[in-house]
């Protein structure tokens, strides 16, 4: 069955940068757009970015464009987001999730764990 | 503040109904873009719960169902279940500004 496992978070002081990366399995990575939403801690869900199955293309939500880039490596079945500049309103769960098709752009049918990012001095 | 608007909180007692709604605008749920339904439970990541407006996945128990009708959408829950209190979201595509997904601002169901 579809496996996404989250890596990488941890406490960065504000300013930093830090990667979080997604190791997928279970089902053919290369056919699927894969996302990442954030959730800070009591809060709700907020969508972060997207990437295209072939990585060709790349969207932003507005709070972390210009801050945050997804990239993905389909022959290790990874996703990856690096996020620079780091901010306290950054801290979250950052999950990510598979992308499905819908006419009106993506719902997310598999989830990760999550893995928690603390941006503090 | 999101975009879409869920009321904080709903409760009822087992076996009852209860509905969460969604109200979004002319720029998401109005311009015709799908609604889907994530559940949170307690310490866990979401699951998706219905996919665009009322399918469900499979596993899914079928007193989950969904509805859209304008710029709103609901999810109602019949004979709620103890294992039904969780955190709900829905979640739709929005044109305004860069365009993005968004998700509701999620709604506790809690049962008495």
């Amino acid at each position: 069955q579809v496996h996404l496992v989250e890596s990488g978070g941890g406490v960065v002081q504000p300013g930093r940068s830090l990667r979080v990366s997604c190791a997928a399995s279970g089902f053919i990575f290369s056919n699927y757009a894969m996302h990442w939403v954030r959730q800070a801690p009591g809060k709700g869900l907020e969508w972060v970015a997207v990437i295209w199955h072939d990585g060709s293309g790349t969207y932003y939500g507005h709070s972390v464009k210009g801050r945050f880039t997804i990239s993905r490596d389909n022959s290790k079945n990874t996703v990856s987001l690096q996020m620079d500049s780091l901010r306290g309103d950054d801290t979250a769960f950052y999950y990510c999730a598979r992308g499905a098709y819908g006419e009106s752009g993506d719902y997310y049918d598999s989830w990760g764990q999550g893995t928690l990012v603390t941006v503090s001095s | 503040q999101s975009l879409l608007t869920q009321p904080p909180s709903v409760s009822g007692a087992p076996g009852q109904r209860v509905t969460i709604s969604c109200t979004g605008s002319s720029s998401n749920i109005g311009a015709g873009y799908d609604v889907h339904w994530y559940q949170q439970l307690p310490g866990t990541a979401p699951k998706l719960l219905i996919y665009t407006n009322n399918n469900r996945p499979s596993g899914v128990p079928d007193r989950f169902s969904a509805s859209k009708s304008g710029t709103s959408a609901s999810l109602a829950i019949t004979g709620l279940q103890p294992e039904d209190e969780a955190d709900y979201y829905c979640q739709s595509f929005d044109n305004s500004l860069s365009g993005s997904s968004v998700f509701g601002s999620g709604t506790k169901v809690t049962v008495l």
